[in-house]
């Protein structure tokens, strides 16, 4: 079954400090990998978007890497800040069309003053 | 570029009635896809429009439905409202479909009682 996992589940850090999200995959055939995040009250927006040739995407202080062999990506936010409190939700594409998108359940991130 | 627009943002029903919620695209986008997002689900696709043509569909009920407008507006109908179809619903838009890269709106909270 195409499945996507992403953990912690929730997670508080202190702001300026960094924190690495994981997402595990099990979806088959790959296509590409987003990372996308999401205010309360508010819809998904883009981080990175990768496909299989690529290992390492950044936007900013995000950074998405991506080992195609084990299945597994990252986001690693870099010194942190309040605005960086959100939802990521990790998604991967088995091929053209949207109706292939797997979602994860995301990562939930506090960032504490 | 305005942004994806949706209305209404917030809906309260009742059990058995419908109810049509509205999205509006990205200026020149003709794709428009539609999700439910609830707590325990995450994201699911419901369906995508491309060009006033359904293209792709995913595993909901037929009281799903939905349509698209010459002007690549977008409105969604839930027939026989059930408790369970409490969610966020958002829609996206994108210029390519496919595989491109899709901007989320705000989403419409319903909440069905």
């Amino acid at each position: 079954k195409n499945q996507v996992e992403q953990s912690p589940q929730s997670l508080i850090i202190l702001e300026g400090k960094n924190c690495t999200l994981q997402c595990n995959y099990t979806v088959s055939p790959f296509s590409n990998l987003r990372w996308y995040k999401q205010d309360t009250g508010r819809g998904p927006v883009s981080l990175t978007i990768m496909t299989f040739s690529e290992n390492t995407k950044s936007n900013g202080r995000y950074t998405a890497t991506l080992d195609a062999d084990t299945k597994q990506s990252s986001l690693h936010i870099t010194a942190s800040q309040l605005s960086d409190s959100a939802s990521y939700i990790c998604v991967v594409s088995l091929g053209t069309g949207f109706q292939k998108l797997v979602f994860g359940t995301g990562t939930r991130l506090l960032v504490s003053p | 570029k305005a942004g994806v627009t949706q209305t209404p943002r917030y809906l309260i029903k009742t059990r058995g009635q419908q109810v049509t919620l509205s999205c509006s695209p990205i200026s020149g986008h003709r794709s428009v896809s539609w999700y439910q997002q609830t707590p325990g689900q995450g994201l699911q696709f419901l369906f995508e429009y491309f060009s006033e043509t359904q293209r792709n569909k995913g595993n909901f009920p037929g009281r799903f439905s939905g349509r698209q407008f010459s002007n690549s507006r977008s409105e969604m109908n839930v027939s026989t409202l059930e408790l369970g179809d409490s969610a966020l619903y958002l829609c996206a838009s994108s210029d390519t479909g496919g595989v491109g890269e899709q901007f989320f709106g705000p989403g419409t909270r319903l909440t069905v009682l």
